[in-house]
Order: structure tokens, then C-alpha cells, then sequence
């Protein structure tokens, strides 16, 4: 069973707009949420993360928001830039266990 | 240069035969891990280390085997008795074992099996 969710297999946004993307998740014993982007014939990269006692973290062009309630967390990405187009995994974690938990992955192109 | 590599990128086998991936990091991290990637689907746990001589089974473990004689080595063996093995494997390390730490990952092997 997935427990996390990335409902949006693909996305498309023309250069300098915003990309959000969207990931749901089952387990509310999940504390630790990390993104990873992820180019064609090359392992993932992580990109940011967010820890549960924070809703939102940023790190230059990229803003993780974590909504607790709802399951819910999101990355943005402003402005999109055409060498952000890449695949995007969540991924969700319990801090005190031993593994990760990935979401399907979303497929971002950005268009020039 | 530190990190992971993985070889070969691309395996081919016979169904039916046993097929070894190479995983090796120089980051002196002490944990490492096995994950498959199928399309439509997340990145699905195999087996982890966390020390050497020590790993444990994650989600999909059956039909894999793992060792951890060196640290900075984590062999995967995917077995006849797995029925699905065409899939891209993914290798990776973190500083510590626990779900805190970053994963660093490996290019990946894609392994078809004919």
C-alpha cells in the first residue's frame, strides 16, 4: 500500500512562472519530509527537506510547505528555470525509524 | 572525488540465472541500501545496512540477497526465485542509519532479464 502519494504524474510550466508540486501521505506518524530531484539515467539528488515542527522551509528557489493536518506537503519552485525540469520524489519518513518512504514521482518540464 | 558508483549501468541475464550488482561508496558513510524503482511506482526499500556485517530486509526483499563484509561495499544479488527482476536498482548511503539523514544515491543498473 502507498503511503505516500504523488498524484500528478507530470507537469508542465513555461520559464519563470511558478511549479507546485504535490505530494499526500497516509501515515500520520511521519515526521521527516525530503525532496529529491531525480535526471534521466541518473540516481536522485536530494534537493530539501522539512522536519514536522516547521510548516514551511526554503532554500533559494525552493520552498517545501508541510500542512500536518491535511497530509499534505508541496514544493515550489520560483521562478521555474528550464534545468529544473526533472522527475521529483517525496519522500516521508518516522525520525526514530530506519527507512524512507517514497512517493511515484512527479515529471516536471519546464518550457522556455 | 567521493561518492557511490554503481556498475554496470545496464545488465542483461537469462531468466533463471543469478545476477550480482555492484554498489560502492568512498563517503565512509555507515549505512547503505538497496531500492528498486518500477515504472509508475516509488522507490521500493530491499534490504539496508547499518554496520558492517549486519543488514536487514526492507519492503521487497524476496527473491535478494545482500552482504556487508566492507564498509564501503554493499552487493546485491538478485536471485532466480525473484519473479520480476526487470527493474532500474538503486544504491545508496547516508552518514548514519536512521531516517533523519540524507540519502546519497547511486547512477543506478538497469538490469533486464531476457
Amino acid at each position: 500500500d502507498q503511503q505516500v502519494k504523488q498524484n500528478s504524474p507530470s507537469l508542465s510550466v513555461q520559464e519563470g512562472r511558478i511549479s507546485i508540486l504535490n505530494c499526500d501521505y497516509t501515515n500520520s506518524m511521519f515526521d521527516y519530509f525530503l525532496w529529491y530531484k531525480k535526471y534521466p539515467a541518473e540516481g536522485p539528488t536530494f534537493l530539501i527537506s522539512i522536519s514536522s515542527i516547521k510548516d514551511k522551509n526554503e532554500d533559494g528557489r525552493f520552498t517545501v510547505f508541510l500542512n500536518k493536518s491535511a497530509k499534505h506537503l508541496s514544493l515550489h519552485i520560483v521562478p521555474s528555470q528550464p534545468g529544473d525540469s526533472a522527475v521529483y520524489f517525496c519522500a516521508a519518513s518516522i525520525l526514530t525509524g530506519n527507512q524512507f518512504y517514497f512517493g511515484t514521482g512527479t515529471s516536471l518540464t519546464v518550457i522556455p | 572525488d567521493g561518492g557511490i558508483t554503481q556498475s554496470p549501468k545496464y545488465l542483461f541475464r537469462k531468466e533463471g540465472q543469478n545476477v550480482t550488482l555492484s554498489c560502492e561508496q568512498n563517503l565512509n558513510h555507515d549505512a547503505m541500501y538497496w531500492y528498486r524503482q518500477d515504472p509508475g511506482q516509488g522507490l521500493r526499500l530491499i534490504y539496508y545496512s547499518q554496520i558492517v556485517n549486519d543488514f536487514q530486509k526492507g519492503d521487497i526483499a524476496e527473491g535478494y540477497s545482500v552482504s556487508r563484509e566492507k564498509k564501503e561495499s554493499f552487493p546485491l544479488t538478485v536471485t532466480s526465485a525473484q519473479k520480476n527482476p526487470t527493474a532500474f536498482y538503486l544504491c545508496a548511503s547516508s552518514p548514519l542509519a536512521g531516517a533523519f539523514n540524507e540519502q546519497f544515491f547511486g547512477p543506478g543498473t538497469r538490469l533486464t532479464v531476457l
